[in-house]
């Protein structure tokens, strides 16, 4: 099916734990983005990737960084994992331009 | 800082009511989206307005924008118990290539 893949689905982290969250896209799209859902935030930009070759900041990118291994796919690395970092992380794509975004299905992390 | 606030922040209806629901934002944007998530599920794309369009459609769902008041609605039709959800909306703040959401309207149809 295309749309967006994220792996892994669940994840418990121990503090100080590095970890590599994944992101694949099928539909050809420009731009990739990472975002931490918290109850009551909303959802806040991590880092965002607008065309392959390109990376930028978001909203809140302390303690994370990212990799656009190529079109397809946006990796989010946490490389000390934090009680902070406890969270649902979300992947999405979109064509880039202004577009619609397409969302994976979610990580839900929990760092003790 | 969010950019998009979304009113309610919670909503209660019965079937076959209708639902509205509002967002205000801060800055000048080139569209405002507007976006569903089931519990435990990602966000999915509903709408999408131009800030040069007013009103929008798209089955049961009614959009409209205002600039001059930097506002949104979101009218949703005959509602159905398979539309609880929430629901975002997100702006781009001028940018072609990254959305700020808001914190969304949980809205709960009841059979």
């Amino acid at each position: 099916n295309a749309g967006v893949t994220q792996t892994p689905k669940f994840q418990v982290l121990k503090t100080g734990q590095s970890m590599t969250l994944q992101c694949a896209q099928d539909m050809n799209h420009n731009s990739m983005y990472w975002y931490r859902q918290d109850p009551g935030m909303g959802l806040r930009l991590i880092y965002y990737s607008a065309s392959e070759g390109t990376t930028d900041k978001g909203e809140v990118p302390n303690g994370y960084n990212v990799s656009r291994l190529n079109k397809r796919e946006f990796s989010l690395r946490l490389e000390s994992a934090a009680p902070s970092q406890t969270s649902v992380y979300f992947c999405a794509s979109s064509l880039g331009q202004g577009g619609g975004y397409t969302f994976g299905s979610g990580t839900r992390l929990t760092v003790v | 800082s969010q950019q998009g606030e979304e009113d309610p922040q919670a909503l209660s209806i019965q079937e076959g009511e209708n639902a509205t629901m509002n967002c205000s934002y801060k800055t000048s944007i080139n569209n405002l989206q507007w976006y569903r998530q089931n519990s435990g599920r990602g966000l999915v794309h509903l709408i999408l307005i131009r800030s040069n369009e007013r009103e929008k459609h798209s089955g049961r769902l009614r959009v409209t924008l205002d600039t001059s008041k930097k506002s949104s609605s979101l009218l949703i039709t005959a509602s159905r118990a398979a539309d609880t959800a929430s629901y975002f909306c997100a702006t781009d703040g001028g940018s072609n290539y990254k959305l700020t959401f808001g914190k969304g309207t949980l809205l709960t149809v009841n059979p």
